[in-house]
C-alpha cells in the first residue's frame, strides 16, 4: 500500500464521451503526476501538477486535462473518447520537484473505451 | 532525461540472485538512476535509486559501473513474488514525478 488511492478501479465507456478520474495523493505529498500504460506498454507521462498548476506535460493532445485541488488530490478529464485511450490510468504522487525522493503509483484505473 | 537499454525478459531460479542490466551510455552528470518495478495489474513500486556510489536498501543492491554508463539491479534472494518487469530509468532530480518508462525487462523467478 502507497496511500495513493484511485477512483474508480474500472471504467467502461463510449466512443466520444469524456471520463473523469480521481487520485487522492499520499499524506504530505504536494507533486501529482498522470500516467498512460497501454495494454504490454511501459507507463507514458501525461502531466504533472504543482501546487495546483500544470508544470510539466508528455505527448498528449488537449482534449487530456487535468485539475489538483488545495488538499493535492488531483483529476484526469479526457473528452472526446477514442478507442485507443482504453488502457491503465496511473497517479503518481510525491514531494516537491527538486526533492530527492521516489514517486509512490496508485493501483490504477482501468479505462475500457467501446 | 536520457534514454536506457534492458533485455526484454529474463528468468532465475528461486533463492538465487537475480542480475537485472541496464545500459544508459548518454547518461548526463546531474542524471540520477532509478529503478522501478510493476508486478501485473499493479502501479510501479519504487526500489532504489542512486547517482554514481553503489546503494543498498532492504529490497535490492544497486550498482553503478564507474564511467555510469551502465548499472546492475541485485535482488540477492529472489523469491517468486519478484516476478516482474523491472524499469530503469535515468532522469534528473528536480523532475518531480516526470519518468520515462522504457520496455522494462521482464523477470520470471522460477521455483
Amino acid at each position: 500500500e502507497t496511500g495513493v488511492t484511485q477512483s474508480p478501479t474500472h471504467l467502461i465507456k463510449t466512443r466520444g464521451q469524456q471520463v473523469t478520474l480521481r487520485c487522492s495523493s499520499q499524506s504530505g505529498h504536494n507533486t501529482v503526476s498522470w500516467y498512460q500504460q497501454a495494454l504490454g506498454q511501459g507507463p507514458q507521462f501525461i502531466f504533472q501538477y504543482y501546487r495546483e498548476e500544470e508544470n510539466g506535460r508528455g505527448n498528449f493532445p488537449p482534449r487530456f486535462s487535468g485539475l489538483q485541488f488545495p488538499n493535492y488530490s488531483s483529476e484526469l478529464n479526457v473528452n472526446a473518447l477514442e478507442l485507443d485511450d482504453s488502457a491503465l490510468y496511473l497517479c503518481a504522487s510525491s514531494l516537491p520537484p527538486g526533492a530527492n525522493t521516489e514517486a509512490f503509483f496508485g493501483q490504477g484505473t482501468r479505462l475500457t473505451v467501446v | 532525461d536520457a534514454k536506457t537499454t534492458q533485455p526484454p525478459s529474463m528468468d532465475c531460479a528461486e533463492g538465487r540472485a537475480a542480475n537485472l542490466p541496464c545500459n544508459h551510455s548518454t547518461i548526463s552528470g546531474n542524471e540520477y538512476v532509478y529503478w522501478y518495478r510493476q508486478i501485473h495489474s499493479q502501479g510501479p513500486q519504487y526500489i532504489i535509486h542512486g547517482l554514481k556510489n553503489n546503494e543498498t536498501n532492504e529490497m535490492a543492491s544497486l550498482i553503478i559501473t564507474e564511467d555510469r554508463k551502465s548499472s546492475t539491479l541485485i535482488l540477492p534472494h529472489a523469491t517468486l513474488r519478484d516476478t516482474a518487469v523491472y524499469y530503469c530509468i535515468v532522469r534528473i532530480n528536480n523532475a518531480g514525478n516526470m519518468l520515462t518508462f522504457g520496455g522494462g525487462t521482464r523477470l520470471m523467478v522460477k521455483p
